[in-house]
């Protein structure tokens, strides 16, 4: 069963750190490019950050470049996204995609909730 | 940046009515990189259709796409109770990739 699981979201102050982690399963992990994308509360959705299945791009949204780092490890089937600097605004919703080329973003996770408060 | 502008904003609609959803592009967009998401209340986006036109997996044949350059539409044939939700189309050609705002169908 072709599935994306994400993990890791928490409430955290503003300025700390925090690792989200996207586990994958029932398909050719590093075949596949993988995005985060996010969504505010009551918001629309947000590109975030890609990397290439093979791990050598990485692009960033402006909003998020500089803080937040996207990788992967192909050996455990898992996306990580590593979040520094963050702030109030980066509270959100927060899915694994995959990057299915001209098919655009086919397979996502459930989510995982992400809140900045102090 | 290719900046996606959904309208309307909100849909009102009785079942079994045609709902036409726009999105309209600040600049050209491939055709072969344009698709369009349903998300339901507490779950994730689905892909509805991609490259413009092409249903995905286990789509009703309800839901079509079509355009090009900047004038895109996702057309709900008759709509049923469960697509009383939002949608949003994006393009995906390349970095950034972008979403439009959303459009909500709701029940008139």
């Amino acid at each position: 069963q072709v599935q994306l699981v994400e993990s890791g979201g928490d409430v955290v102050q503003p300025g700390r750190s925090l690792r989200l982690s996207c586990a994958a399963s029932g398909f050719t992990f590093s075949s596949y490019g993988m995005h985060w994308v996010r969504q505010a509360p009551g918001k629309g959705l947000e590109w975030v950050a890609v990397i290439w299945g093979d791990g050598s791009n990485k692009y960033y949204a402006d909003s998020v470049k500089g803080r937040f780092t996207i990788s992967r490890d192909n050996s455990k089937n898992t996306l990580y996204l590593q979040m520094n600097s963050l702030r109030v605004e980066d509270t959100a919703i927060y899915y694994c995609a995959t990057d299915g080329g001209a098919d655009a973003f086919r397979i996502w996770g459930q989510g995982t909730m992400v809140t900045v408060s102090s | 940046e290719i900046v996606l502008t959904q309208s309307p904003g909100t849909l009102s609609l009785s079942p079994g009515e045609r709902a036409t959803l726009s999105c309209r592009a600040s600049q050209s967009v491939s055709s072969s990189y344009l698709a369009w998401y349903q998300q339901k209340p507490g779950q994730a986006p689905r892909l509805l259709i991609y490259a413009t036109s092409s249903r995905a997996t286990g789509i009703p044949d309800r839901f079509s796409g079509s355009g090009s350059g900047t004038d895109f539409t996702l057309t709900i044939s008759r709509l049923e109770p469960e697509d009383f939700v939002v949608y949003y189309c994006q393009q995906y050609n390349s970095s950034p990739w972008t979403f439009g705002q959303g459009t909500k169908v709701e029940i008139k």
